[in-house]
Protein backbone atom coordinates (compact mmCIF):
# COMPACT_ATOMS: atom_id res chain seq x y z
CA UNK A 1 0.00 0.00 0.00
CA UNK A 2 1.26 3.49 -0.66
CA UNK A 3 2.23 5.08 1.87
CA UNK A 4 3.98 8.40 2.97
CA UNK A 5 5.10 9.15 6.66
CA UNK A 6 5.70 12.86 7.88
CA UNK A 7 7.88 13.46 11.21
CA UNK A 8 7.72 15.16 13.80
CA UNK A 9 4.23 14.99 14.34
CA UNK A 10 4.04 18.46 15.92
CA UNK A 11 6.91 20.75 16.47
CA UNK A 12 7.02 23.79 18.39
CA UNK A 13 9.68 26.52 17.96
CA UNK A 14 10.81 30.36 18.70
CA UNK A 15 10.95 32.68 16.03
CA UNK A 16 14.39 32.90 14.28
CA UNK A 17 14.68 29.28 14.69
CA UNK A 18 15.44 26.91 11.56
CA UNK A 19 13.14 23.89 11.54
CA UNK A 20 13.21 20.51 8.78
CA UNK A 21 9.94 18.72 8.39
CA UNK A 22 10.79 15.47 6.93
CA UNK A 23 9.07 13.14 5.06
CA UNK A 24 9.00 9.50 3.43
CA UNK A 25 7.14 7.94 1.27
CA UNK A 26 6.73 4.32 -0.51
CA UNK A 27 4.53 4.73 -3.48
CA UNK A 28 4.61 2.06 -6.39
CA UNK A 29 5.19 4.81 -9.26
CA UNK A 30 6.82 7.66 -8.08
CA UNK A 31 6.13 11.10 -10.36
CA UNK A 32 6.16 14.10 -8.07
CA UNK A 33 6.28 15.23 -4.61
CA UNK A 34 4.49 18.34 -3.49
CA UNK A 35 4.94 20.23 -0.23
CA UNK A 36 1.62 22.28 0.92
CA UNK A 37 1.27 24.68 3.81
CA UNK A 38 -2.31 24.61 5.31
CA UNK A 39 -3.63 27.19 8.34
CA UNK A 40 -6.54 28.31 8.94
CA UNK A 41 -8.45 26.20 5.57
CA UNK A 42 -7.09 25.48 2.48
CA UNK A 43 -3.65 23.84 1.63
CA UNK A 44 -1.40 26.26 0.01
CA UNK A 45 1.16 25.27 -2.56
CA UNK A 46 4.89 25.65 -1.87
CA UNK A 47 6.84 23.39 -4.12
CA UNK A 48 6.74 20.81 -6.57
CA UNK A 49 9.90 18.41 -6.99
CA UNK A 50 10.67 15.90 -9.08
CA UNK A 51 13.93 15.34 -9.63
CA UNK A 52 16.70 14.48 -6.93
CA UNK A 53 19.54 16.32 -5.55
CA UNK A 54 17.85 20.43 -7.03
CA UNK A 55 17.05 22.30 -4.42
CA UNK A 56 13.76 24.50 -4.94
CA UNK A 57 13.63 28.02 -2.80
CA UNK A 58 11.21 30.31 -2.60
CA UNK A 59 12.16 33.35 0.35
CA UNK A 60 12.97 31.38 3.94
CA UNK A 61 11.62 28.22 2.68
CA UNK A 62 13.76 25.69 0.68
CA UNK A 63 12.72 22.13 -0.28
CA UNK A 64 15.11 19.26 -2.01
CA UNK A 65 14.04 15.43 -2.72
CA UNK A 66 16.26 12.68 -2.34
CA UNK A 67 14.88 9.74 -4.91
CA UNK A 68 17.24 7.35 -4.14
CA UNK A 69 16.21 7.57 -0.11
CA UNK A 70 12.86 8.16 -0.99
CA UNK A 71 12.77 11.22 1.30
CA UNK A 72 12.37 14.83 0.69
CA UNK A 73 12.78 17.74 3.59
CA UNK A 74 11.31 21.01 3.62
CA UNK A 75 13.61 23.63 5.57
CA UNK A 76 12.30 27.25 7.09
CA UNK A 77 14.90 29.28 8.01
CA UNK A 78 14.27 32.18 10.65
CA UNK A 79 11.10 31.25 11.57
CA UNK A 80 8.47 33.85 11.83
CA UNK A 81 5.00 33.71 13.97
CA UNK A 82 3.38 33.65 10.25
CA UNK A 83 4.82 30.44 9.51
CA UNK A 84 2.91 28.72 12.10
CA UNK A 85 0.80 25.62 10.11
CA UNK A 86 0.52 21.84 9.38
CA UNK A 87 2.54 21.21 6.75
CA UNK A 88 1.93 18.74 3.96
CA UNK A 89 3.81 16.30 1.93
CA UNK A 90 2.27 14.61 -1.28
CA UNK A 91 3.37 12.32 -3.60
CA UNK A 92 2.34 12.09 -6.95
CA UNK A 93 1.98 8.83 -8.62
CA UNK A 94 1.54 7.76 -12.50
CA UNK A 95 -1.72 8.46 -13.71
CA UNK A 96 -3.78 11.49 -11.52
CA UNK A 97 -3.02 10.47 -7.75
CA UNK A 98 -2.26 12.11 -5.21
CA UNK A 99 -1.18 10.47 -1.26
CA UNK A 100 -0.81 12.65 1.32
CA UNK A 101 1.03 12.62 4.46
CA UNK A 102 -0.48 13.10 8.10
CA UNK A 103 1.28 16.53 7.86
CA UNK A 104 3.72 18.04 10.55
CA UNK A 105 2.20 20.46 12.94
CA UNK A 106 4.88 23.51 13.36
CA UNK A 107 4.08 26.38 15.86
CA UNK A 108 6.30 29.34 16.34
CA UNK A 109 6.44 30.91 19.68
CA UNK A 110 7.23 34.86 19.19
CA UNK B 1 -6.58 33.37 -3.11
CA UNK B 2 -5.72 30.14 -5.49
CA UNK B 3 -8.56 31.34 -7.75
CA UNK B 4 -10.64 27.78 -7.36
CA UNK B 5 -14.00 29.01 -5.71
CA UNK B 6 -16.25 26.68 -3.45
CA UNK B 7 -20.08 26.77 -2.46
CA UNK B 8 -21.18 26.98 -0.05
CA UNK B 9 -18.81 27.11 3.08
CA UNK B 10 -20.45 25.46 5.35
CA UNK B 11 -23.19 22.52 5.38
CA UNK B 12 -25.23 21.66 8.01
CA UNK B 13 -27.68 18.77 7.17
CA UNK B 14 -29.07 15.43 8.39
CA UNK B 15 -28.32 12.41 8.41
CA UNK B 16 -29.93 10.11 5.64
CA UNK B 17 -30.28 13.45 3.68
CA UNK B 18 -28.12 14.55 0.15
CA UNK B 19 -26.23 17.24 -0.18
CA UNK B 20 -24.96 19.05 -3.47
CA UNK B 21 -20.82 21.08 -3.14
CA UNK B 22 -20.12 23.26 -5.99
CA UNK B 23 -16.24 23.94 -7.63
CA UNK B 24 -15.29 26.22 -10.22
CA UNK B 25 -11.53 26.22 -11.08
CA UNK B 26 -9.29 28.75 -11.81
CA UNK B 27 -9.41 30.20 -15.31
CA UNK B 28 -7.71 27.53 -17.52
CA UNK B 29 -7.59 24.31 -15.46
CA UNK B 30 -8.96 21.43 -17.01
CA UNK B 31 -8.58 19.04 -14.33
CA UNK B 32 -10.74 19.22 -10.83
CA UNK B 33 -10.11 16.87 -8.35
CA UNK B 34 -12.14 16.37 -4.75
CA UNK B 35 -10.70 15.93 -1.73
CA UNK B 36 -12.25 14.77 2.20
CA UNK B 37 -10.26 15.55 4.75
CA UNK B 38 -11.31 14.25 8.40
CA UNK B 39 -9.21 14.64 11.23
CA UNK B 40 -8.55 10.59 11.69
CA UNK B 41 -8.05 9.86 7.92
CA UNK B 42 -5.79 13.25 6.89
CA UNK B 43 -6.66 14.54 3.17
CA UNK B 44 -7.85 11.57 1.17
CA UNK B 45 -8.44 11.47 -2.65
CA UNK B 46 -11.68 11.04 -4.15
CA UNK B 47 -11.99 11.47 -7.72
CA UNK B 48 -11.16 13.47 -10.67
CA UNK B 49 -12.20 15.10 -13.86
CA UNK B 50 -10.68 16.14 -16.85
CA UNK B 51 -12.51 18.17 -19.12
CA UNK B 52 -15.71 16.56 -18.37
CA UNK B 53 -14.50 13.32 -18.19
CA UNK B 54 -13.65 10.99 -15.31
CA UNK B 55 -9.92 10.40 -14.92
CA UNK B 56 -9.27 8.33 -11.67
CA UNK B 57 -10.76 7.47 -8.68
CA UNK B 58 -9.44 7.22 -5.04
CA UNK B 59 -11.49 6.42 -1.71
CA UNK B 60 -15.04 7.36 -2.96
CA UNK B 61 -17.64 5.83 -1.14
CA UNK B 62 -20.57 4.65 -3.96
CA UNK B 63 -22.96 7.01 -2.22
CA UNK B 64 -21.03 10.07 -3.53
CA UNK B 65 -20.87 11.25 -7.10
CA UNK B 66 -19.27 13.72 -8.99
CA UNK B 67 -19.34 15.46 -12.65
CA UNK B 68 -17.80 18.51 -14.27
CA UNK B 69 -19.71 20.32 -16.89
CA UNK B 70 -19.38 21.57 -20.33
CA UNK B 71 -17.98 25.19 -18.43
CA UNK B 72 -15.68 22.93 -16.23
CA UNK B 73 -17.10 23.55 -12.84
CA UNK B 74 -17.56 20.31 -10.84
CA UNK B 75 -20.54 18.67 -8.45
CA UNK B 76 -19.88 16.63 -5.83
CA UNK B 77 -23.07 15.12 -4.82
CA UNK B 78 -23.04 13.18 -0.99
CA UNK B 79 -26.25 10.85 -0.58
CA UNK B 80 -28.03 8.81 2.16
CA UNK B 81 -25.32 10.83 4.68
CA UNK B 82 -24.10 9.52 7.79
CA UNK B 83 -22.18 10.95 10.59
CA UNK B 84 -18.82 10.18 9.92
CA UNK B 85 -19.28 12.41 6.31
CA UNK B 86 -18.64 15.29 8.47
CA UNK B 87 -15.74 16.60 7.18
CA UNK B 88 -13.77 19.00 5.47
CA UNK B 89 -14.27 19.12 1.12
CA UNK B 90 -12.14 20.54 -0.71
CA UNK B 91 -11.94 20.91 -4.85
CA UNK B 92 -8.38 21.48 -6.60
CA UNK B 93 -7.45 21.93 -9.92
CA UNK B 94 -4.52 22.09 -11.93
CA UNK B 95 -3.55 22.94 -16.09
CA UNK B 96 -3.80 19.17 -17.26
CA UNK B 97 -4.55 16.00 -15.75
CA UNK B 98 -1.29 13.92 -14.15
CA UNK B 99 0.74 14.48 -11.07
CA UNK B 100 3.26 16.54 -12.96
CA UNK B 101 0.81 19.56 -12.92
CA UNK B 102 0.40 21.14 -9.24
CA UNK B 103 -2.98 21.17 -7.72
CA UNK B 104 -4.22 24.68 -6.11
CA UNK B 105 -7.06 23.82 -3.73
CA UNK B 106 -10.26 25.96 -2.97
CA UNK B 107 -11.13 27.06 0.26
CA UNK B 108 -13.26 23.98 0.73
CA UNK B 109 -17.14 22.97 2.05
CA UNK B 110 -17.25 21.97 5.75
CA UNK B 111 -19.82 19.85 5.91
CA UNK B 112 -21.69 18.55 9.07
CA UNK B 113 -24.09 15.48 9.39
CA UNK B 114 -26.00 15.81 12.62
Amino acid sequence: EDKVVQSPLSLVVHEGDTVTLNCSYEVTNFRSLLWYKQEKKAPTFLFMLTSSGIEKKSGRLSSILDKKELFSILNITATQTGDSAIYLCAVGEYGNKLVFGAGTILRVKS
Amino acid sequence: DSGVTQTPKHLITATGQRVTLRCSPRSGDLSVYWYQQSLDQGLQFLIQYYNGEERAKGNILERFSAQQFPDLHSELNLSSLELGDSALYFCASSRSTGTSYEQYFGPGTRLTVT
